[in-house]
């Protein structure tokens, strides 16, 4: 299994701003996944972050909005930039080992 | 493109009922499936999957669910549900890569 942490586990940032959000695991692993879930949605994901390379962005995620770094083979960040009220979710970092996918906590993240 | 539908967006039963939560999805191809359960306060965790095989697969903490490729359907059931299995229950599909699709998932609040 994976032990995965992930700070801060909520804020409350204002509009305009940005928030990044940490995800390290305890294992190494060659990709990490960056997750949305708004309110009354489904998981859906953001991009997937291979170290050592530009992240893979989903359609309808940029990069300039979503910068994800993946610095090694435990750890990656996502900052959700210029924040607005629609960017109001729980973020959520996964990995996979074998084929079960395993998930941090979330970040719950409000703009006001 | 993948979908899924998970058609109980909240359930509410006694302890001791019976429990199914129904999933569907959409895709021509070979599937694998999973549920994954989020109790309050803590991650997604895996609770069953199914990827070929007998199409009645047992999880963890009684759950089980039920391949019907006709239907296009993988429904979770308890024949008995506790207290403590008040969670969130999210359907997802994947089709041998990385990505998966999941669900808006199912409020289950048992009352004891």
């Amino acid at each position: 299994s994976a032990v995965i942490s992930q700070k801060p586990s909520r804020d409350i940032c204002q509009r305009g701003t940005s928030l990044t959000i940490q995800c390290q695991v305890d294992s190494q692993v060659t990709m990490m996944f960056w997750y949305r879930q708004q309110p009354g949605q489904s998981l859906t994901l953001i991009a997937t972050a291979n170290q050592g390379s530009e992240a893979t962005y989903e359609s309808g995620f940029v990069i300039d909005k979503f910068p994800i770094s993946r610095p090694n083979l435990t750890f990656s960040t996502l900052t959700v930039s210029n924040l607005s009220p629609e960017d109001s979710s729980i973020y959520l970092c996964s990995v996979m080992l074998g084929t079960e996918a395993f998930f941090g906590q979330g970040t719950r993240l409000t703009v006001v | 493109a993948q979908s899924v539908s998970q058609h109980n967006h909240h359930v509410i039963l006694s302890e001791a009922a019976s429990l199914e939560l129904g999933c569907n999805y959409s895709y021509g191809g070979t599937v694998n499936l999973f549920w994954y359960v989020q109790y309050p306060g803590q991650h997604l965790q895996l609770l069953l999957k199914y990827f070929s095989g007998d199409p009645l697969v047992k999880g963890i903490k009684g759950f089980e669910a039920e391949f019907i490729k006709s239907k296009f359907s993988f429904n979770l059931r308890k024949p008995s549900v506790q207290w403590s299995d008040t969670a969130e229950y999210f359907c997802a599909v994947n089709s041998g890569t990385y990505k998966y699709i999941f669900g808006t998932g199912t409020r289950l609040k048992v009352l004891a």
